[in-house]
């Protein structure tokens, strides 16, 4: 049963446009919902990382918004750039438990 | 920096081998997690451990089992390996408390032929 849905699984972009990746969840008890960044030959790291207590949170080029109503969030690249080219993993979590991803979002930002 | 280190990049095994992955972490990390990555599955988890000796059931550890005898090492195995396991393991770990990131190492792309 697929708690975090991902979508969509592929997106091109050119350099300067905005990049949006969406997922919803199903769980409600879902309190903390991160964003991974994967380069090719590279394990998964940490982009950004939101709560449901707030609707949006912003570090550099990189946002995420969250709708809890909707059970949806959404990561937002702006002015994207080549070197953004990378699979995006969004995940959610609760308490304790383990964390749930995503199955991925694979862009490729073009000059 | 932390630096979780798998010590294959590659690995080529033959169907009914039993294979061995291996994953060091230097930061001292109580967790540790071993996920397979799949095109279109995402990152799936096999097995996890809150300390040594102690492992617990991911989502699909069906045909694999861990040990951890240490707390910087953490081993995947493969009893009997076979074509439907050929994939990318991803190991992580974490510390434990709150919402402390995963860091993961740079995966073993396991082929089963």
């Amino acid at each position: 049963q697929q708690q975090v849905k991902q979508s969509p699984q592929s997106l091109i972009v050119q350099k300067g446009g905005i990049s949006i990746i969406n997922c919803a969840y199903e769980n409600t008890a879902f309190d903390y919902f991160p964003w991974y960044q994967q380069f090719p030959g590279k394990g998964p790291a940490l982009l950004i990382a939101i709560r449901p207590d707030v609707s949006e949170k912003k570090e550099g080029r990189f946002t995420i918004s969250f709708n809890k109503s909707a059970k949806q969030f959404s990561l937002h690249i702006m002015d994207s750039q080549p070197g953004d080219s990378a699979t995006y993993f969004c995940a959610a979590k609760f308490s304790a438990s383990k964390l749930t991803f995503g199955t991925g979002t694979r862009l490729q930002v073009t000059l | 920096d932390v630096k979780v280190t798998q010590s294959s990049r590659y690995l080529v095994k033959r169907t009914g081998e039993k294979v061995f992955l291996e994953c060091v972490q230097d930061m001292d990390h109580e967790n540790m997690f071993w996920y397979r990555q799949d095109p279109g599955l995402g990152l799936r988890l096999i097995y996890f451990s809150y300390d040594v000796k102690m492992k617990e059931k991911g989502d699909i550890p069906e045909g694999y089992s861990v040990s951890r005898e240490k707390k910087e090492r953490f081993s995947l195995i493969l009893e009997s390996a076979s074509t439907n396991q050929t994939s990318m393991y991803l190991c992580a770990s974490r510390t434990t408390g709150g919402n402390s990131p995963l860091h993961f190492g740079n995966g073993t792309r396991l082929t089963v032929t």
